[in-house]
């Protein structure tokens, strides 16, 4: 399996700042993800970071609120913008292996006042 | 669209005993997967089993198993001799061979009782 880290692993942030959270994977990996999970939800697909090239995101999520990076195979960053209360949530990078393992990274739990 | 559904919203068990949690889901693909995650209350989502469409043998890992029925489209999970530890909340989940997209039930809630 492989080790993820996430940081920050919670903040609280104001309505209308941005907050920009970290996905470090300890190998290279293919395919990672981020996903989304509200308060008592189950998860959601945010978008597929792809390495080199823009992001590939499902409906009803944009890249100016949701811009995403990744750099390298083992490294990618999810940016919450311009946030409002209904953005507070668990969001959580996923990552998953050639033989179709798929492992998720502790989550950062985020609250917006 | 592929759906997941779980019925279950909380269940409870007596320590050492069994527990099965209900999952189904809704697909016209032939090959896919299909997982079960536990997410206790440190919020790490943690891979407790897998299962591939094409495998007519139900997988294994220790003390859980599942019931895979292909036509029924039923995935249930069996945990046997329930710990304390084994407390979370349970996502089944289903994915495509093709699809990126990982679609996941809402959830059901297991209470392990000393």
């Amino acid at each position: 399996s492989a080790v993820i880290s996430q940081k920050p692993s919670r903040d609280i942030c104001q309505r209308g700042t941005s907050l920009t959270i970290q996905c470090q994977v300890d190998s290279q990996v293919t395919m990672m993800f981020w996903y989304r999970q509200q308060p008592g939800q189950s998860l959601t697909l945010i978008a597929t970071a792809n390495q080199g090239s823009e992001a590939t995101y499902e409906s009803g999520f944009v890249i100016d609120k949701f811009p995403i990076s990744r750099p390298n195979l083992t490294f990618s960053t999810l940016t919450v913008s311009n946030m409002s209360p209904e953005d507070s949530s668990i969001y959580l990078c996923s990552v998953r292996w050639v033989l179709g393992e798929q492992f998720f990274g502790p989550g950062t739990r985020l609250t917006v006042l | 669209a592929q759906t997941v559904t779980q019925s279950q919203p909380e269940m409870s068990v007596q320590e050492a005993e069994t527990v099965t949690l209900s999952c189904t889901y809704d697909t016209s693909e032939s090959d896919y997967y299909l997982f079960w995650y536990k997410q206790p209350p440190s919020r790490q989502m943690i891979l407790v089993i897998r299962q591939e469409a094409y495998k007519q043998q139900n997988a294994t890992e220790n003390r859980f198993s599942v019931n895979f029925q292909k036509a029924a489209k039923s995935f249930s999970l069996k945990i046997s001799d329930s710990q304390l530890g084994d407390a979370a909340m349970y996502f089944c989940a289903y994915r495509s061979a093709g699809n990126n997209d990982m679609r996941f039930g809402a959830g059901t809630r297991l209470t392990v009782k000393p």
